[in-house]
């Protein structure tokens, strides 16, 4: 079964600081990986989409890498602002599901 | 373009009612679809996931089951909740090697 994990839970920084978040799953045999973004009691919005033949993926200031032979996804956004204050969850596809890390909650200080 | 729309957005039930969440998808055919819980400060648990009409896998044995009547209609069903069955519920869908994509969820609270 897989198990996927991030870490940290939670994260508090000022604005401007980069941020910088882990993901890690035990069955590397995934199809690609995915990261969300979760605003409090709303649904999901895609972020960014790696293959697992990527290495990494960029989105404006999002940046996400991707070492499936480890089994672990880090999810960078440059120069971070009150706005990215959301829950960023990290998804992994094989055997047709995707399987969901807890999150890690981030706080940006204004 | 594709959407995705989930109803009801909130929902309070008592114990022993029945329950139907509804979940479409427009602008695709034959996608993959999947119920996923969340409960309160708690990670997504997948409950079911649908790859065709008529075709329906459970994860998690439970108080719940699902249909799909049409290919871009999925239910999520209970006949009698228990209090346990409080959750965010969302739907979504995907097809091939593309992005899932979720609706906006539905807040249920079991009294």
């Amino acid at each position: 079964k897989q198990e996927v994990t991030q870490i940290p839970a939670a994260l508090s920084v000022p604005e401007g600081e980069n941020l910088v978040l882990n993901c890690s799953f035990t069955d590397s045999a995934i199809y690609n990986l995915q990261w969300f973004r979760q605003d409090p009691g709303k649904g999901l919005t895609s972020l960014l989409l790696i293959q697992s033949s990527q290495r990494e993926q960029t989105s404006g200031r999002l940046n996400a890498s991707l070492d499936k032979s480890s089994g672990r996804s880090t999810l960078y956004i440059a120069a971070s602002q009150p706005g990215d204050s959301a829950t960023y969850l990290c998804a992994v596809f094989n055997d047709y599901k995707l399987s969901f890390g807890a999150g890690t909650t981030v706080t940006v200080r204004a | 373009s594709q959407t995705i729309h989930q109803w009801p957005a909130t929902l309070v039930q008592p114990v022993g009612s029945p329950l139907s969440l509804e979940c479409t998808v427009e602008g695709t055919s034959n996608p993959n679809l999947y119920w996923y819980r969340q409960a309160a400060g708690r990670g997504l648990q997948l409950l079911f996931y649908s790859v065709g009409i008529g075709q329906i896998s459970s994860e998690v044995p439970q108080n719940l089951s699902a249909s799909r009547p049409q290919d871009r209609q999925f239910i999520l069903s209970s006949k009698k909740l228990l209090l346990s069955d409080s959750g965010f519920y969302l739907c979504a869908w995907r097809q091939g090697g593309t992005e899932a994509f979720f609706g906006q969820g539905t807040r249920l609270t079991v009294v």
